[in-house]
């Protein structure tokens, strides 16, 4: 079965300060992947995706992530951290034996330092 | 284009009670999940409705039942509801024509308490 872990339940960076949340996935098969962000009392909003096209993905708001097959990883970095993105991060993968149905990750909160 | 709409937004029920949550889909969406989150669960998924059938189950009691109508919208229902139930429940839609490279859309949750 699909899995995704993510390293660090809570993670803390100064304003400025580079932001890297970690996520690995396990899948036998190339995986559709995703991180999302939920900002308290609101939903999960889509930050970025892969999907084979490129291994480097940009999203919103200046994050990207970067497929590592080797790695199994898909970390999720942002050069300089805003006070307004401490938000709860979730990477998930998508499992083609479930009618792709979202394998999510425990999730991590980013919380920025002034 | 409207977002993922789900009502109410926030909801307190008595244990013993039961209560139906609503889901309105992106406008063209056939495929809705529901998910629980919890502090201490994080988020977990209850179940996939894909053209009115349930596609996908998670491990929850039958308690927690679901349907979809033809326009796609979607319910979810919890009967006699305890303590643990108190959660922020969220809906998801995404087309869902068979390619797992769709992304689910978010509403914003039913906060449900249970006293």
């Amino acid at each position: 079965a699909q899995s995704v872990t993510q390293l660090g339940s809570h993670v803390s960076v100064s304003e400025g300060a580079l932001v890297l949340l970690r996520c690995n996935y396990s899948s036998s098969v190339p995986p559709y992947l995703f991180w999302y962000v939920q900002y308290p009392n609101q939903g999960l909003q889509l930050l970025l995706k892969y999907t084979s096209a490129a291994t480097l993905v940009k999203g919103i708001n200046g994050f990207e992530a970067e497929f590592k097959k080797s790695e199994t990883s898909f970390h999720l970095t942002k050069p300089s951290a805003h006070m307004s993105d401490a938000a709860e991060y979730f990477c998930a993968v998508s499992d083609r034996g479930s009618n792709y149905q979202l394998i999510w990750g425990a999730g991590t909160k980013l919380i920025i330092k002034p | 284009k409207a977002g993922v709409t789900q009502t109410p937004r926030y909801l307190i029920k008595t244990r013993g009670q039961q209560v139906t949550l609503s889901c309105s889909p992106i406008s063209g969406h056939r495929s809705v999940s529901w998910y629980q989150q919890t502090p201490g669960q994080g988020l977990q998924f209850l179940f996939e409705y894909f053209s009115e059938t349930q596609r996908n189950k998670g491990n929850f009691p039958g308690r927690f039942s679901g349907r979809q109508f033809s326009n796609s919208r979607s319910e979810m229902n919890v009967s006699t509801l305890e303590l643990g139930d108190s959660a922020l429940y969220l809906c998801a839609s995404r087309p869902g024509g068979g390619s797992g490279n769709q992304p689910q859309h978010f509403g914003d949750g039913t906060r449900l308490s249970i006293l």
